[in-house]
C-alpha cells in the first residue's frame, strides 16, 4: 500500500522565521511528488517534482526531491502571516490512472 | 476562481439519505477526480473519470458511485449516509499528463446528522 508521511504535523513560528517541512514516501512506481497549500478550502498547487536534486523555486518557497532517500522538503523563508495554511504533500505513481496519495499535511501557523 | 466548479458548497442531511454532489471541470480538462477529506484520514482518493469512462478507483465505498457525462461534468452519489460520511468532498480536474498537478474545486462540505 502506498504511503506518504509528513512531518511535523503542526508547526508554530514567528513571522520572519524560515521553516522546513518534510515529506517521505513509500510507493511502487514513483512518478512525481507534488506540494499543495490548503488555506480555507481548495488545495492550490505549489510544485511538482520528478527529478532528484533539482530545486524548484517560487518566490520565498522552494522544494527539492531526494529519490534516494524517498523524501522531499518544502522550505519557506522570511515567513509571513499569509503563509499560515496546511501544506500537503502527494505522490503520483505510474499505474495508469490512479489518483494521488496524500500525506495528512503539516499545519503551519505564523504568528506576527 | 480555479475554474473547477462544485455545487452545492454546503449540504446538511440526515442519516440514511442520499445526496448528489456535482462538479464541472476546468475548460479543456478531460479527467475528473473525486477526493474525500476528513479530519482523521486526510485527503483520500475516491474515483477518477477520463472523458466519460471510469479509469481508477480508490477508497470508494460501495454506497458511493459516480459518473461523468458527455459534457464532462461529473456527479458523485452518496447513499445510505452515515455520520462518518461527514467530510469535505473535493473534485479536481487535470489535462492528461499535465506538469502542473491537479486543479481542485472549492469543495462540498457534507454534514450528516
Amino acid at each position: 500500500e502506498d504511503k506518504v508521511v509528513q512531518s511535523p504535523l503542526s508547526l508554530v513560528v514567528h513571522e520572519g522565521d524560515t521553516v522546513t517541512l518534510n515529506c517521505s514516501y513509500e510507493v511502487t512506481n514513483f512518478r512525481s511528488l507534488l506540494w499543495y497549500k490548503q488555506e480555507k478550502k481548495a488545495p492550490t498547487f505549489l510544485f511538482m517534482l520528478t527529478s532528484s536534486g533539482i530545486e524548484k523555486k517560487s518566490g520565498r518557497l522552494s522544494s527539492i526531491l531526494d529519490k534516494k532517500e524517498l523524501s522531499s522538503i518544502l522550505n519557506i523563508t522570511a515567513t509571513q502571516t499569509g503563509d499560515s495554511a496546511i501544506y500537503l504533500c502527494a505522490v503520483e505513481v505510474w499505474r495508469g490512472a490512479d489518483g494521488l496519495t496524500f500525506g495528512k499535511g503539516t499545519h503551519l501557523i505564523i504568528q506576527p | 476562481d480555479s475554474g473547477v466548479t462544485q455545487t452545492p458548497k454546503h449540504l446538511i442531511t440526515a442519516t440514511g439519505q442520499r445526496v448528489t454532489l456535482r462538479c464541472s471541470p476546468r475548460s479543456g480538462d478531460l479527467s475528473v477526480y473525486w477526493y474525500q477529506q476528513s479530519l482523521d484520514q486526510g485527503l483520500q482518493f475516491l474515483i477518477q473519470y477520463y472523458n466519460g469512462e471510469e479509469r481508477a478507483k480508490g477508497n470508494i465505498l460501495e454506497r458511493f458511485s459516480a459518473q461523468q457525462f458527455p459534457d464532462l461534468h461529473s456527479e458523485l452519489n452518496l447513499s445510505s449516509l452515515e455520520l462518518g460520511d461527514s467530510a469535505l468532498y473535493f473534485c479536481a480536474s487535470s489535462v492528461w499528463g499535465s506538469n502542473y498537478g491537479y486543479t481542485f474545486g472549492s469543495g462540498t462540505r457534507l454534514t450528516v446528522v
